[in-house]
């Protein structure tokens, strides 16, 4: 059974970089087909897609947030990380990593393995 | 602002039937993944390609016209009640979009 587990501090300073790392177990992020996402939900408010990976290091991003994110995969550690550069307090939120289908053919896409997400506060 | 267009409540009574949408002009030509999240937790997918994954019951299912798609719960019980959110691509369909979720109460 496939599990992901967001790892990563819980506070950070303003205009400084949020830093998270998702392991996978159960499963190989080299599994071909799949990307391996980042999605984050402020508090009290709805989901919102940050940028996916692609094991080869293919990577695509929310154009919102697109000038400060970074997504990096390891295959030698089965993980895969989220940079996000020059927080601010709108930034707070949980932050979930998933495993991310996209099937072009169907014109689908959706993420059908979740971690349990880890609350990143921006705050002095 | 999101391309994904959901109602913010919807109410049903216990055992009845229920249609959440979702709306967006990228739904002409892709298909809506659903979640559900319970509070605490994290979005459980309930629905892609209007097919249910292993494990979910199957008074969930899902249909799409035009630029709507909908999730519905035939039956419902009072642990269906928790909040929905759709997922697809954006219209040039190269990007991810979710719905602004849509808060399901079980009467």
């Amino acid at each position: 059974q496939l599990q992901l587990q967001e790892s990563g501090p819980g506070l950070v300073k303003p205009s400084e970089t949020l830093s998270l790392t998702c392991a996978v177990s159960g499963g190989s992020i080299s599994s071909s087909n799949y990307y391996w996402g980042w999605v984050r939900q402020p508090p009290g408010k709805g989901l919102e897609w940050i940028g996916s990976v692609y094991d080869r290091g293919h990577t695509y991003q929310n154009p919102s947030l697109k000038s400060r994110v970074t997504i990096s995969v390891d295959t030698s550690k089965n993980q895969f990380s989220l940079r996000l550069s020059s927080v601010t307090a709108a930034d707070t939120a949980v932050y979930y990593c998933a495993r991310h289908l996209v099937n072009v053919e169907k014109s689908s896409t959706f993420f059908d393995s979740w971690g349990q997400g880890t609350l990143v506060t921006v705050s002095s | 602002s999101s391309e994904l267009t959901q109602d913010p409540a919807v109410s049903v009574a216990l055992g009845q039937t229920v249609r959440i949408t979702c709306q967006g002009d990228s739904l002409r030509n892709n298909y809506a993944s659903w979640y559900q999240q319970k509070p605490g937790q994290a979005p459980v997918l309930v629905i892609y390609e209007n097919n249910r994954p292993s494990g979910i019951p199957d008074r969930f299912s899902g249909s799409s016209s035009r630029n709507t798609a909908s999730l519905i719960i035939t039956g419902a019980q009072a642990q269906d009640e928790a909040d929905y959110y759709c997922n697809s691509r954006d219209s040039s369909g190269n990007l991810v979009v979710f719905g602004g979720g849509t808060k399901l109460t079980v009467l």
